[in-house]
């Protein structure tokens, strides 16, 4: 089945600090890439959608500066999480979609625990 | 908007019993998906099941199944014969049938905690 990788899978840093995430398809060209958010007993919450070649559409409230989206290829998009603070501390998830796969679910991370100190 | 409703926010089952996990759903589409996926600690992102708004026929996978009610809006999973691995965070997910990737977001429930009791 098709497989996504997110890398890194636990990152701890220091507040003030720039955190990059990839989110890789491996055996497939994905098209669309979506950025979750997650916190602990919590439902996953859409942060962006990420369209390969084009602008990230972000989620109402979420701080496009503040999480910078690139999709600059068909197997790879990057979360950053720019000058993060404790607040930004959460678990993200990435999936992604094939645009000719219409009727296929969407394929998951592992996602990255983001500590911020 | 559409909105995935999940009311229990915790379960529990007796291993080997049977458990289901209710969710509705609000939509004014017709052709859409709907999917249950299980979060277990490591928080990976398992699809247990899915079902299409087009089909009447329940779906199933192997001890899983759904109770797909679509006038009703109503997207329940029964897990029979329940085993330990199964003890995980369960969203209930819907996604609308459209051509464009990025409009095949999900809208996720709120989660239900299952716990399996041995």
């Amino acid at each position: 089945g098709a497989v996504v990788s997110q890398h890194p899978s636990w990152v701890i840093c220091k507040s003030g600090t720039s955190v990059k995430i990839e989110c890789r398809s491996l055996d497939f060209q994905a098209t669309t890439m979506f950025w979750y958010r997650q916190f602990p007993k919590q439902s996953l919450m859409l942060m962006a959608t990420s369209n390969e070649g084009s602008k990230a559409t972000y989620e109402q409230g979420v701080e496009k500066d503040k999480f910078l989206i690139n999709h600059a290829s068909l197997t790879l998009s990057t979360l950053t999480v720019t000058s993060a603070h404790p607040e930004d501390s959460s678990f993200y998830i990435c999936s992604a979609s094939f645009a000719i796969w219409s009727n296929q679910p969407q394929h998951f991370g592992d996602g990255t625990r983001l500590s911020i100190l | 908007a559409q909105t995935v409703t999940q009311s229990q926010p915790e379960m529990s089952v007796q291993e080997a019993e049977t458990v289901t996990l209710s969710c509705t759903y609000d939509t004014s589409e017709s052709d859409y998906y709907l999917f249950w996926y299980k979060q277990p600690p490591s928080r990976q992102m398992i699809l247990v099941i899915r079902q299409e708004a087009y089909k009447q026929q329940n779906a199933t996978e192997n001890r899983f199944s759904v109770n797909f009610q679509k006038a009703a809006k109503s997207f329940s999973l029964k897990i029979s014969d329940s085993q330990l691995g199964d003890a995980a965070m369960y969203f209930c997910a819907y996604r609308r049938d459209v051509s464009s990737g990025s409009a095949r977001q999900l809208t996720f429930g709120s989660g239900t905690q299952l716990t399996v009791l041995p």
